[in-house]
């Protein structure tokens, strides 16, 4: 069974420094990974997807990064800003035994940038 | 191009009595999915639909059903409510089932309350 951990849970950093949060996941038979952000009480806003085959995408100040034999992904925000803070949630789509396929998703790590 | 929106945001029931909440996906999507939120289970897989047809489902109870209409809207309703299905629901969408190339978009969820 496909398990998705996110470390750290939580985090707060000052105005401008570059952050990494870390995402890690059990089974290496994924078919993408896809990095979100949560805003409290809201949906989901999807940030970046790698497919299996790549190894990082980028958007603007987020760069995210794939390695699948390792069963780890992590998202770089450059020059933090108190914009940036929400809760980001990463999730890999796993193939069932049904055949069919499903998002499984981390615990989310919650980001606070103090101004 | 409008995004996923759910009706109601809110909703507040009481023990016993069921709920029927709605999604209508991006145009041209077909694949609906929908995903329970709790702070203690965090983000849990509850179905997808897709061409008006139960394709995947995840681990909850019976009481938890769906169905997608032609227009690809689609329906969850949750019978004998339990104070433990208080949660936020997600639905979220894409533009076919069983693509790993598929980036899913997030509503804004229905934050259900039960009393």
């Amino acid at each position: 069974k496909q398990e998705v951990t996110q470390i750290p849970a939580a985090l707060s950093v000052p105005e401008g420094e570059n952050l990494v949060l870390n995402c890690s996941f059990t089974d290496s038979a994924i078919y993408n990974l896809q990095w979100f952000r949560q805003d409290p009480g809201k949906g989901l806003t999807s940030l970046l997807l790698i497919q299996s085959s790549q190894r990082e995408q980028t958007s603007g100040r987020l760069n995210a990064s794939l390695d699948k034999s390792s069963g780890r992904s992590t998202l770089y925000i450059a020059a933090s800003q108190p914009g940036d803070s929400a809760t980001y949630l990463c999730a890999v789509k796993v193939r069932e035994n049904t055949g069919f396929q499903k998002l499984v998703f981390g615990t989310g790590t919650r980001l606070l940038v103090s101004p | 191009k409008a995004g996923v929106t759910q009706t109601p945001r809110y909703l507040i029931k009481t023990r016993g009595q069921q709920v029927t909440l709605s999604c209508s996906p991006i145009s041209g999507h077909r694949s609906v999915s929908w995903y329970q939120q709790t702070p203690g289970q965090g983000l849990q897989f509850l179905f997808e639909y897709f061409s008006e047809t139960q394709r995947n489902k995840g681990n909850f109870p019976g009481r938890f059903s769906g169905r997608q209409f032609s227009n690809s809207r689609s329906e969850m309703n949750v019978s004998t409510l339990e104070l433990g299905d208080s949660a936020l629901y997600l639905c979220a969408s894409s533009l076919a089932q069983g693509s790993s190339y598929n980036e899913q978009f997030f509503g804004p969820g229905t934050r259900l309350t039960v009393l």
